[in-house]
């Protein structure tokens, strides 16, 4: 069965502090995608960015990146010189594609930055 | 602009009185679904439709019912709402089965009382 666990339940930082949320998702299948979402106090849901299991590489966009690890299926995403906008749950959540394409959404992860 | 259109955003209703809240996407997706989010317990798929008369259930179906008429909406109704069902509900389409990620609407945030 999938499982995706995102650890941190609680992380709070200063502003200009750099953070790193992780995620970890566990399935038998060889190819995947993850996504990464947020959710501010306002309550909606934001798409940030879709990884996919063969890509390794580092991906950049502007203040954020993200880093994929297969060997220990670790997506992990870090946010630079944190702002206090940045202030959200943030999500991962790969689809399970055995059950119509459901989303498998992690605990989240509540970041608290501070002026 | 592209999106998905949920209403209402905030709704206050008495058990038992039925409801529907809609949804409706400009994107021409057809994969379309239903997620409810509560403390504690995260957010859990509750119907889901891969094309236009095709629906199936998801994890948490007990209390709802969808139709999928058209491609472009995905109404929520609640027969007969308990207090059970109050929480924050969610539509999100996608072009497929998800590999092309998700659109979410703005979240409709139901109380029954």
């Amino acid at each position: 069965a999938q499982k995706v666990t995102q650890a941190q339940t609680e992380i709070s930082v200063v502003e200009k502090e750099d953070v790193t949320l992780d995620c970890v998702y566990e399935t038998r299948d060889t190819t995947y995608y993850l996504f990464w979402y947020k959710q501010p106090p306002s309550g909606e849901l934001v798409f940030l960015i879709r990884r996919n299991s063969f890509d390794e590489q580092n991906e950049i966009s502007g203040r954020y990146s993200w880093n994929f690890q297969k060997s220990t299926s670790s997506f992990n995403f870090t946010i630079t010189a944190s702002q206090v906008v940045d202030s959200a749950v943030y999500f991962c959540a790969p689809p399970n594609y055995n059950q119509g394409g459901k989303l498998i959404f992690g605990q989240g992860t509540e970041l608290s930055v501070k002026p | 602009e592209a999106q998905v259109t949920q209403n209402p955003r905030y709704l206050i209703t008495v058990t038992g009185k039925k409801l529907t809240v809609t949804c409706s996407q400009n994107m021409n997706h057809e994969y379309m679904s239903w997620y409810r989010q509560d403390p504690g317990l995260g957010l859990r798929q509750i119907y889901y439709s891969m094309n236009v008369e095709v629906t199936d259930k998801g994890d948490v179906p007990e209390g709802y019912k969808v139709s999928r008429k058209e491609k472009r909406n995905f109404p929520l109704i609640l027969e007969s709402p308990s207090p059970n069902q109050t929480s924050l509900y969610f539509c999100a389409s996608s072009l497929g089965r998800g590999g092309s990620g998700y659109t979410f609407g703005s979240g409709t945030r139901l109380t029954v009382v």
